[in-house]
């Protein structure tokens, strides 16, 4: 079956500290990988994408994220993380079909002590 | 600016009731979708579109409908056959070739009186 797992529900860190939000794939060939960032009651923005090539990816606001093909996964991570980063944190994975379907993961909210 | 408008913010729904919800962009996309999101499920594909005059169901489409009359536009109606339609809807759009962007509105919640 074809899914995205996110294992950490919830995950807490204090202001300054680093970050890692984790995300595994579970397709045969490598994924077109997303990470989106959704603020309460808001749509979803994008952070960064992997397609193929370099597997470090540099998005907005800090952030950026590792393919490793041997694990399936591609987790994010931010060195030193703000207050602002307080958010639901989903990772989607486009399986490269002509029709352009993504499948999310069930999200993992993000808590930042000061 | 562009980008994609979800409206009404919020919307109520009484029982027995049909509601649409709308989607429009501006982005020149030929993809469009719906999402429905509840707390703890990510979010799950109700339907989506790659052209005008042309959708397909997603994971959960039973108790919903959606037209694709234009290509800026893609509304999407609860139905009272929606036993538990209190969600918050995304609706969202992308050029639709594999690995393309999918962008985002604002969202929709609705909520049954």
């Amino acid at each position: 079956a074809q899914s995205v797992t996110q294992p950490d529900i919830h995950i807490t860190v204090s202001e300054g500290a680093s970050l890692e939000l984790r995300c595994n794939y579970s397709y045969g060939a490598t994924p077109y990988l997303f990470w989106y960032v959704q603020s309460p009651g808001q749509g979803l923005q994008l952070l960064l994408k992997y397609f193929s090539g370099d597997t470090l990816v540099q998005g907005i606001k800090g952030f950026e994220a590792e393919f490793k093909r041997s694990q399936s996964s591609f987790n994010l991570r931010k060195p030193s993380v703000h207050w602002s980063d307080a958010a639901e944190y989903f990772c989607g994975a486009d399986r490269g079909s002509t029709l352009g379907r993504l499948y999310f993961g069930r999200g993992t909210q993000l808590t930042v002590w000061p | 600016d562009g980008g994609i408008t979800q409206s009404p913010k919020y919307l109520f729904r009484k029982e027995g009731q049909n509601v649409t919800l709308s989607c429009e962009q501006n982005l020149n996309h030929d993809a469009m979708y719906w999402y429905r999101q509840d707390p703890g499920q990510g979010l799950r594909l109700i339907y989506y579109s790659q052209i005008v005059n042309d959708f397909q169901k997603g994971d959960i489409a039973e108790g919903y409908s959606v037209s694709r009359e234009k290509k800026e536009s893609f509304p999407l109606t609860v139905t009272s056959a929606q036993k538990n339609p209190t969600a918050f809807y995304l609706c969202a759009s992308s050029m639709g070739d594999a690995g393309e962007t999918q962008y985002f509105g604002p969202g929709t919640r609705l909520l049954v009186l």
